[in-house]
């Protein structure tokens, strides 16, 4: 079981280009979420699913559209990334009730120019 | 609403001291409680946890109870090694939560061991 896993692991991006960050998990869990980490802020909530084909928002879900067309995969994108948008991101699943152990990816840092 | 607030870090210590992080939160109802840890470079992994009042989490050494009264659930470890240094957080969940939340952490404690 690879467990959770993150594409790619850094990116730097300029003002105003987009990206997808992909979560992957073969767990088969019903719940997924994406999460940013900023200096000390903690874990944020940007958008999380609790199951295919659904999606809701989180904490912080301004400037951000996720998809989960597929059980397996959450993506997270940036239409047009800001310097705000700067942060570690990390997708994490769990089985199927928000209070169940969540499993947590390695992370992507995101760097904004 | 709900809050988790967790001491400043960072807290250094020398091999096979003792160890407290503490965390206190604040929710309506019965939330679930968790530490997770977070060693360089790497994701979040999940401690312990406690699901109801005087519940005991344990795992590695570490232990953390739920104490409702305090409404606080602090981390204990009596000797800590080199490969505990790491950044702790105490998280919480509430089932009464409006939807739109998931746990919610506290900003983290660094500790730093040395040997």
């Amino acid at each position: 079981n690879a467990g959770v896993t993150q594409t790619p692991k850094f990116r730097v991006l300029k003002t105003g280009q987009s990206m997808t960050l992909l979560c992957a998990q073969d767990m088969n869990h019903e719940y997924m979420y994406w999460y940013r980490q900023d200096p000390g802020m903690g874990l944020r909530l940007i958008h999380y699913s609790v199951g295919e084909g659904t999606t809701a928002k989180g904490e912080v879900p301004d400037g951000y559209n996720v998809s989960r067309l597929k059980k397996q995969n959450f993506l997270l994108g940036l239409e047009s990334a800001a310097p705000s948008q700067t942060s570690v991101y990390f997708c994490a699943s769990s089985y199927w009730r928000e209070s169940d152990t969540q499993y947590f990816g390695p992370g992507t840092r995101l760097t904004v120019l | 609403g709900n809050s988790v607030t967790q001491m400043e870090g960072p807290v250094t210590l020398s091999e096979e001291a003792f160890l407290t992080i503490n965390c206190t939160y604040t929710a309506t109802g019965y939330p679930s409680l968790f530490w997770y840890v977070q060693y360089p470079g790497e994701g979040l992994q999940l401690l312990l946890k406690a699901t109801k009042a005087d519940d005991k989490g344990s795992n590695k050494g570490f232990e953390a109870t739920y104490r409702k009264e305090t409404t606080s659930f602090h981390l204990e470890k009596g000797s800590v090694q080199v490969s505990d240094s790491a950044v702790y957080f105490c998280a919480l969940h509430n089932p009464s939560n409006q939807a739109g939340t998931a746990l919610i952490f506290g900003k983290g404690t660094t500790l730093s061991v040395s040997s």
